[in-house]
């Protein structure tokens, strides 16, 4: 059964520095997204990418984050500039079209120090 | 109000008994609704889509009530794999998926 897959399963990192989280979605799905969930809360909507473009984001989705799908399989989710707060599991999701079911990756979760 | 709501849980429940897990949604024009259950430390895993008519898959059942912005889950004959935090997921146009606080389920033997 086909399934995305993300790496690496966690990531360490020091506060201000740079991170890429990488994503592959299931190959023909065609809508792409990310989520994170804070320990102990709810999963929140970072960004949703179609067509090469971000198609909405949400307010935690600032200027030091950006997404980029830069071959036909991998997508990516660079933090510019990490934060104490940013610490959470980093969801990668995929669906065939915007309002189907989406299918979650295992997750990244990335420790800022 | 927040925009997805579900009962606080935990819910404790011998097996085999049967556990209803309730939720309401804000906004009115939220398009498709699922259930999903989540493992602890675990990604999301999709566990059914909610459709107006309900829907029954083995001994999962969702129901939703759009004009009291309502959606349910019940599971019979609970396992002890049963045990999981159960999310409610509402789509209100595109992509975008809101979740729901989680409700734990604790299935004992």
């Amino acid at each position: 059964e086909p399934e995305v897959t993300q790496t690496p399963s966690h990531q360490v990192t020091q506060m201000g520095q740079e991170v890429i989280l990488r994503c592959v979605p299931i190959s023909n799905h065609l809508y792409f997204y990310w989520y994170r969930q804070i320990l102990g809360q709810k999963v929140e909507f970072l960004v949703s990418f179609y067509n090469n473009e971000i198609s909405e984001k949400s307010e935690i989705f600032d200027d030091q984050f950006s997404v980029e799908r830069p071959d036909g399989s991998n997508f990516t989710l660079k933090i510019r500039s990490t934060k104490l707060e940013d610490s959470a599991m980093y969801f990668c999701a995929s669906s065939e079209r915007g309002a189907l079911e989406q299918f979650f990756g295992p997750g990244t979760r990335l420790t800022v120090l | 109000r927040k925009e997805v709501e579900q009962d606080p849980g935990p819910f404790n429940v011998p097996e085999g008994a049967t556990v209803a897990f309730n939720c309401t949604y804000s906004n009115s024009a939220s398009q498709s609704f699922f259930w999903y259950r989540q493992d602890c430390r675990k990604e999301p895993k999709l566990l059914m889509s909610v459709y107006s008519s309900g829907n029954e898959d083995g001994r999962f059942t969702a129901q939703l009530n759009r004009a009291s912005q309502y959606i349910s889950l019940l599971i019979r004959d609970s396992k002890l794999s049963d045990s999981a935090t159960y999310l409610c997921v509402v789509n209100n146009q595109g992509g975008k998926l809101i979740f729901g606080q989680g409700t734990e389920l604790s299935v004992k033997p």
